[in-house]
């Protein structure tokens, strides 16, 4: 099945560094999400982008869609100690009938932040 | 607005035993999922409902596991019989039938 590729894996900073992670797949997309997971909690909708080459914020999140249909990066800006957990980004594709298939996620970026 | 929700939190049992997992997605989603995420990895999809319809379980072991959403709202999975393997978090994700999907809490299932 498709595969997401996403890195870096984990990343130890310091509090008020920015972040950036991405993900790249072989195959097409029609759409990338990006969600955070705290422990023993659900995946959380962070951005949602539709078009290629889209750049999308949400506060001191912002997400972009790649051209190719096959990667999109996530930023954090002026990290804060409530942004420590695991990030996945997914992808989908639309299926013939309307409706939307399951997501394909990458394993996930640890975000842990440093006092 | 009240989010998708999943019961139980948390599950234990041997292997071999049964167990069910029940999830009621958000007022008004027609499209609900099932989702498997094991441990350090991202959740992997079990099975797609569209309303009352299983339209994709192509990834669901068939020969164990079984799903239902019988009124095309809420959803349960089943297991009969666990193994040691199945010990997991299942999630339950819904949507309005477009890519924005809203996940439950999940059910953490140790299979001992």
């Amino acid at each position: 099945g498709q595969q997401l590729n996403q890195s870096p894996q984990s990343m130890f900073i310091q509090e008020g560094e920015d972040v950036s992670m991405n993900c790249t797949s072989s195959s097409i997309f029609n759409t990338w999400l990006w969600y955070k997971q705290d422990p023993g909690e659900g995946p959380v909708l962070l951005i949602a982008l539709y078009k290629a080459g889209e750049l999308t914020s949400n506060g001191r999140l912002t997400a972009q869609f790649g051209i190719t249909r096959k990667d999109s990066f996530l930023n954090i800006s002026a990290s804060i100690p409530s942004d420590v957990g695991i990030y996945f980004c997914a992808g989908a594709a639309m299926y013939s009938g309307g409706g939307a298939d399951g997501l394909t996620f990458g394993k996930g970026t640890h975000l842990i932040i440093q006092p | 607005e009240a989010g998708v929700v999943q019961s139980p939190r948390y599950k234990i049992i041997e292997k071999k035993q049964p167990v069910a997992f029940w999830c009621n997605p958000i007022s008004g989603h027609n499209t609900l999922y099932w989702y498997l995420q094991n441990l350090g990895q991202g959740p992997e999809l079990l099975i797609r409902y569209e309303n009352e319809e299983a339209v994709d379980d192509s990834q669901l072991p068939k020969d164990r596991f079984s799903a239902e959403r019988l009124k095309g709202v809420d959803s349960t999975l089943k297991i009969q019989p666990a193994e040691l393997g199945d010990s997991a978090v299942y999630l339950c994700a819904s949507s309005l039938g477009e890519d924005e999907q809203f996940f439950g809490p999940g059910t953490r299932l140790t299979v001992l």
